[in-house]
């Protein structure tokens, strides 16, 4: 078993629709982060959270440290939305532990 | 602020040929990280370097990777005599200085894709 799973390993949705990707993690943490991944592309840094909630536009992410778990949704989805979406743990000496990615596709 | 740079983007290579790969913190980040894809996989974290220093080496394989973050210049990930199943995209991501029980995020570079023929 991963130390960080994410769920759904892949969604399709239509354009406007409220997507919630989700992400479990077995191990003690200091940070949790969504990134953002388009094809061929690299990897942008969307949310670093420990607590809470943090909303930037359209994108907001949750956290829950005693259920160790996070969510990350998205609002007005739009088909530029489409990427591969990924969680990741900080522990220890600051590395990063990844999930193995939310495959979202938005359709017009 | 120019952000993490990484070069080259795409690395084509020989069996048995050694590679050589380049990552330039952003300006005034002294922490180094250095992750693998592997096709079809997640990113998996392979070297922690501070300048002159390695502090975190658990991901990388035992034999054919170094790595280096010299006080002067780019930190370099080799891979000596490469095989296919090192192609892969490797990217390097960068921090500030790391202050003790706190976590600092992590910029990530644009990924080297390395083929190996």
């Amino acid at each position: 078993k991963n130390e960080v799973e994410q769920s759904p390993q892949n969604l399709t949705a239509q354009e406007g629709e409220f997507i919630t990707i989700n992400c479990s993690y077995s191990v003690g943490i200091s940070a949790l982060h969504w990134l953002q991944q388009h094809p061929g592309g690299g990897i942008v840094s969307l949310f670093m959270l420990s607590s809470g909630k943090k909303k930037h536009g359209r994108l907001i992410a949750t956290i829950n440290i005693q259920e160790k778990h996070s969510s990350l949704h998205i609002t007005a989805s739009h088909p530029r939305d489409s990427a591969v979406y990924i969680c990741a743990a900080s522990q220890g000496a600051q590395k990063l532990v990844f999930g193995q990615g939310t495959r979202l596709t938005i359709n017009p | 602020n120019a952000g993490v740079m990484q070069n080259p983007r795409h690395l084509v290579r020989r069996r048995g040929q050694e590679a050589r790969l380049r990552c330039s913190p952003m300006k005034g980040h002294s922490h180094v990280y250095w992750y693998r894809q592997l096709p079809e996989e997640g990113l998996k974290f392979m070297v922690y370097l501070q300048k002159e220093n390695i502090i975190d080496e658990s991901g990388m394989p035992k034999e054919r990777f170094s790595a280096e973050f010299p006080k002067e210049g780019p930190s370099i990930l080799r891979i000596q005599q490469v095989v296919r199943g090192d192609s892969a995209a490797y990217f390097c991501a960068s921090s500030p200085r790391v202050w003790a029980g706190s976590y600092n995020e992590q910029f990530f570079g644009p990924g080297t894709r390395l083929t190996v023929l």
